[in-house]
């Protein structure tokens, strides 16, 4: 079945220690898309990609890092210079059609203690 | 920068009842695409509904409709016949097609509760 995976869906980490969350689609999309989700705030875009080895600053880049090697691919890291990184993390991708939705995966809760 | 504000942060409608959740954008282009999406409480997300602001024809899925006013800047999402189902977060969003790049602008969304 074609879609996107999101690993691992729960994910525990110390307090400044870099974590990545993978994110893997096999739609063929070329765009993909990391949103942070956080009660009463909404979807708010940290990173996205519209082809393999190019990628840009959403609204809440700082802290976080990406990587897109493949067009499959493209992994999230939440790095110790991120303040406040426990949320709720969803990937997303879309073909270039206008008429096209962002197709989602299921989410990875990132708890940081 | 393209805006996406709902501004309702909770509903509640009785089951069978209709409910009318609001959105409302900012943008300077004249052509784009709506979108209402779902998010239940596994947090999938779901489409539930879009509009391309050049028709004019409002668009329906079963039991979900919108009430999109171009001029206003508005994109409101109406259930009819709810059902206990319905309960989510609902949130709207919008495709910036900035040249070069394409995303999606979300708004902070509306929790839907469904009374029995």
């Amino acid at each position: 079945d074609g879609g996107i995976t999101q690993s691992p869906k729960y994910l525990f980490r110390k307090e400044g220690q870099n974590v990545t969350l993978s994110c893997e689609q096999n739609l063929n999309h070329d765009a993909m898309y990391w949103y942070r989700q956080d009660p009463g705030q909404g979807l708010r875009l940290i990173y996205y990609s519209q082809i393999v080895n190019d990628f840009q600053k959403g609204d809440i880049a700082e802290g976080y890092s990406v990587s897109r090697e493949k067009k499959e691919s493209f992994p999230l890291t939440v790095t110790s210079a991120q303040k406040n990184p426990t949320a709720f993390y969803l990937c997303a991708s879309s073909p270039p059609d206008r008429v096209t939705e962002a197709f989602f995966g299921q989410g990875t809760r990132l708890t940081v203690v | 920068a393209q805006t996406v504000t709902q501004s309702q942060p909770e509903m509640s409608v009785q089951e069978a009842e209709t409910v009318t959740l609001s959105c409302t954008y900012d943008t300077s282009e004249s052509d784009y695409y709506l979108f209402w999406y779902k998010q239940p409480p596994s947090r999938q997300m779901i489409l539930v509904i879009r509009q391309e602001a050049y028709k004019q024809q409002n668009a329906t899925e079963n039991r979900f409709s919108v009430n999109f006013q171009k001029a206003a800047k508005s994109f409101s999402l109406k259930i009819s016949d709810s059902q206990l189902g319905d309960a989510a977060m609902y949130f709207c969003a919008y495709r910036d097609e900035s040249p070069g790049t394409y995303k999606y602008i979300f708004g902070t969304g509306t929790r839907l509760k469904v009374l029995a």
